[in-house]
């Protein structure tokens, strides 16, 4: 089961901002970086963004991550509809000693 | 290019066994660590084990201990997960990626996955 607390769903018309929301806990989020992974139907999970909010190459900037204790979020400005997908964050568990993802929220774009 | 190509997975009886392989190119891959994360069929993602470049650090997720072995051979630029006493549970496609540094790093290469099936 997962650790991290995200919300089932998320959407927004095309240009709309949209934000999905990833709450842990004392031993992940509060303590260690945030990433996040979209996955695109049918496909492997694709990093986003890393050390809370920094986007690799190739990353457009309308991704944009965030984090403040507990809770971590990405934001998804001027939204297009290639972003439909799923996303999810992740963080290092320091009480498990391991890598525990989010629940996932299915971005859709009306 | 870096490239993760998984292999190995199929259909398996409760209780089988499986080796999942992930081939490695386009990078020094005895330079990183790996990690194995996996997929059930409509579920989100869920870790299961990290080995570190030397095979100096090794971690599993608490649920899948004494059942599943991480390994790796870096003179062939190869990952594995050794997989015993499978149940239905464990169906899910298997995914390898690449860490940037540690087991607590982000994962910035990712495989296409291999499916993994036990079911009598």
């Amino acid at each position: 089961q997962s650790v991290l607390t995200q919300p089932p769903s998320a959407s927004g018309t095309p240009g709309q901002r949209v934000t999905i929301s990833c709450s842990g806990s004392s031993s992940n989020i509060a303590s260690n970086y945030v990433y996040w992974y979209q996955q695109l139907p049918g496909m492997a999970p694709k990093l986003l963004i890393y050390r809370n909010n920094e986007r690799p190459s190739g990353v457009p900037d309308r991704f944009s991550g965030s984090k403040s204790g507990t809770s971590a979020s990405l934001a998804i400005s001027g939204l297009r509809s290639e972003d439909e997908a799923d996303y999810y964050c992740a963080s290092w568990d320091d009480s498990l000693s391991g890598q525990v993802f989010g629940t996932g929220t299915k971005v859709t774009v009306l | 290019e870096v490239q993760l190509v998984e292999s190995g997975g199929g259909l398996v009886r409760p209780g089988g066994s499986l080796r999942l392989s992930c081939a490695a190119s386009g990078f020094t891959f005895s330079t990183y660590g790996v990690t194995w994360v996996r997929q059930a069929p409509g579920k989100g993602l869920e870790w299961v084990s990290s080995i570190s470049s030397t095979s100096l650090y090794i971690y599993y997720a608490e649920s899948l201990k004494g059942r599943f072995t991480i390994s790796r051979d870096n003179a062939k630029n190869s990952l594995y997960l050794q997989m015993n006493s499978l149940r239905a549970e464990d169906t899910a496609v298997y995914f390898c990626a690449r860490q940037q540094g540690g087991a607590d790093t982000e994962l910035d290469y990712w495989g296409q996955g291999t499916l993994v099936t036990v079911s009598s």
